[in-house]
């Protein structure tokens, strides 16, 4: 079977940086990827990482480590938009479908 | 480009009642189509998926199913309702081209409360 681990809460103050862990169990991988979801809102894709180390999107990095099946997505310049619920990703074990964790609630306070 | 599109946006349902959710995805052929369900404060939950017209595979047992009569319209439906299937349904696209794609797009969701 497959499981996804990443802390249900955290709150950081606006300007700051915050670092969301997932660690992942699953017989085959073939990636990791991240997910923001708003409030009443639809999931959006924001980052992947097929292979080990970082990748960056603008305020966003996403790094993956496969020996320790361990990731992060971390976020600078918080700003208050940035309040949402982040979720790691992992594709079962069909290969077709994302299974996703249960998600982190991000709080970006002033 | 692509959009994906979910009906109705808002449903309450009487338990015993039967559902159809209806998704449809424009601009893209042969995609890959997803339902999720959503608990209130909760994770996503993998429903079905499918490949391919007429080709469904169904991750969690439940009185859901799943059916796409045409390339690019998924449909999520039950005979009876209960209690536990309220929460918050998303239907989503990812292309089929290229085997394994790792983004996938989200229609807007349907939000349903069975009473």
């Amino acid at each position: 079977g497959q499981s996804l681990e990443q802390p249900s809460e955290v709150t950081a103050v606006e300007g700051a940086i915050v670092q969301i862990n997932c660690t992942y169990q699953t017989s085959g991988f073939y990636g990791l990827s991240w997910y923001q979801q708003h409030d009443g809102g639809a999931p959006t894709f924001l980052s992947y990482n097929g292979l080990d180390g970082l990748e960056e999107t603008g305020r966003f990095s996403s790094f993956l480590s496969r020996s320790d099946s361990y990731g992060y997505l971390l976020l600078q310049e918080l700003q208050m938009k940035d309040s949402a619920s982040y979720f790691c990703a992992v594709y079962g074990d069909s290969g077709y479908a994302l299974n996703f964790g249960k998600g982190t609630s991000l709080l970006v306070t002033p | 480009s692509q959009t994906i599109h979910q009906w109705p946006a808002t449903l309450v349902q009487p338990v015993g009642s039967p559902l159809s959710l209806e998704c449809t995805v424009e601009g893209t052929s042969n995609p890959n189509l997803y339902w999720y369900r959503q608990a209130a404060g909760r994770g996503l939950q993998l429903l079905f998926y499918s490949v391919g017209i007429g080709q469904i595979s169904s991750e969690v047992p439940q009185n859901l199913s799943a059916s796409r009569p045409q390339d690019r319209q998924f449909i999520l439906s039950s005979k009876k309702l209960l209690l536990s299937d309220s929460g918050f349904y998303l239907c989503a696209w990812s292309s089929g081209l290229a085997g394994l794609s790792y983004e996938q797009y989200f229609g807007p969701g349907t939000r349903l409360t069975v009473t």
